[in-house]
């Protein structure tokens, strides 16, 4: 029962590095985002894919890049980190079928960007 | 304008008491609406999805109001477990982003 397996779980980067967090679904899901989460600002999505080969901004996608070459993977890219990066990290996964019925997350990962 | 809204809170609200809130959604071509529960420091999670007549799940009530363009939960005697924040979405159709509103928070308090 892995659900949404997201890695690291901590992370702590100098500014300007760069770092990939990944996320993988056994689920067999189309759909997969990126959100990150900080105080007062509830969850903002990053990028999303609907399915193999289909990325797409979401609210906050400066900074970041994502790719979709398998159903199963959705790695997030920070190409130089900066402090207003540091953020909590949330991977989802939801079915294609109908109208989307559930969002399913991984633990997240605590990014500190020093 | 974000495409759902939400009351931040804190609501403060002793055990027993019935507490609601509501979130309200700009597109009104939103046809699917779900609310989630996030405990504090972990991954949210599905709470209950909204119907159009209105939806019971024990002492949880979601209903949607079409016409003034929010959703409500309702939730009757409240438990010191039901200490979190509660997230609202709203979709189009089956490609649409998922967009959380920033989420209510509950404090139970005994």
């Amino acid at each position: 029962n892995a659900g949404v397996t997201q890695t690291p779980k901590f992370q702590v980067l100098k500014t300007g590095q760069s770092m990939t967090l990944q996320c993988a679904q056994d689920m067999n899901h189309e759909y997969m985002s990126w959100y990150r989460q900080d105080p007062g600002m509830g969850l903002r999505l990053i990028h999303y894919s609907v399915g193999a080969g289909i990325t797409d901004q979401g609210e906050v996608p400066n900074g970041y890049n994502v790719s979709r070459s398998t159903t199963e993977d959705f790695p997030l890219r920070l190409l130089s980190a900066a402090p207003s990066q540091t953020s909590v990290y949330f991977c989802a996964s939801s079915t294609g079928d109908g109208l989307r019925t559930e969002a399913f997350f991984g633990q997240g990962t605590r990014l500190t960007v020093v | 304008r974000k495409e759902v809204e939400q009351d931040p809170g804190p609501f403060n609200v002793p055990e027993g008491a019935t507490v609601a809130f509501n979130c309200t959604y700009s597109n009104s071509a939103s046809q699917s609406f779900f609310w989630y529960r996030q405990d504090c420091r972990k991954e949210p999670k599905l709470l209950m999805s909204v119907y159009s007549s209105g939806n019971e799940d024990g002492r949880f009530t979601a209903q949607l109001n079409r016409a003034s363009q929010y959703i409500s939960l309702l939730i009757r005697d409240s438990k010191l477990s039901d200490s979190a924040t509660y997230l609202c979405v709203a979709l189009m159709n089956r490609d649409d982003k998922i967009i959380f509103g920033k989420g209510t928070r509950l404090h139970i308090l005994p």
